[in-house]
């Protein structure tokens, strides 16, 4: 079965500054798809950014970026000029077509953004 | 609807106690999905419905757990003589349809106290 790990439990961050959450995963597929997912206090599991593990160029959206090293099985993710909204639980996803009817979710970073 | 509801919000259950807890997916997506959140950790897969049929029941833990979609929209997880370890937060998922994350979107879940 696919693993994913989150080897930081906690980060924080100070206002309008840069963070990167780590992550990393195993598996022997070469087609698969990994996801950052934000949850905030309503439980609710928002997508933050999404990869395409044949696409060599990293994913942007906004202030989100990722830092995908596939020969490493690595995924961090990087939030540039943070904001007091940024703070939230941060899961790392995998998922794998064409089975890949279900995510595979890391344990989550809780992000505090300092004032 | 606009967003994947579950209700209800919050259930408290004594140990022993049948509990259902329903999901209504975005209008038109053919595909569910149910996940279990334990504290400190990130949703594991239980269920995935393609239509009214469960194409991937791997994840339910036991045979306490049992879920339905009748009419390939709204669906209920059922879980019989619940047990502590049983609390969690039950998170509803729905995408355009199986196979793939287009519009995936999850639901703010239910969280299931058993005492």
């Amino acid at each position: 079965a696919q693993t994913v790990t989150q080897s930081q439990p906690e980060m924080s961050v100070q206002e309008a500054e840069t963070v990167t959450l780590s992550c990393t995963y195993d598996t022997s597929e070469s087609d698969y798809y990994l996801f950052w997912y934000k949850q905030p206090p309503s439980r609710q599991m928002i997508l933050v950014i999404r990869q395409e593990a044949y696409k060599q160029q990293n994913a942007t959206e906004n202030r989100f970026s990722v830092n995908f090293q596939k020969a490493a099985k690595s995924f961090s993710l990087k939030i540039s000029d943070s904001q007091l909204g940024d703070a939230a639980m941060y899961f790392c996803a995998y998922r794998s077509p064409p089975a890949g009817n279900q995510f595979y979710f890391g344990t989550g970073t809780s992000l505090t953004v300092i004032p | 609807g606009a967003g994947v509801s579950q209700t209800p919000s919050n259930k408290v259950t004594e140990k022993g106690k049948y509990v259902e807890l329903r999901c209504d997916p975005i209008s038109g997506h053919t595909a569910l999905y149910w996940y279990r959140q334990s504290l400190g950790q990130g949703p594991e897969f239980l269920i995935y419905f393609q239509g009214t049929g469960a194409a991937d029941d791997s994840g339910l833990p036991n045979d306490r757990f049992f879920a339905v979609r009748p009419e390939g929209s709204v669906s209920t997880l059922k879980i019989q003589r619940t047990e502590r370890g049983d609390s969690a937060v039950y998170l509803c998922a729905s995408s355009e349809m199986g196979g793939t994350d287009y519009g995936y979107t999850f639901g703010s879940g239910t969280r299931l106290t058993v005492v």
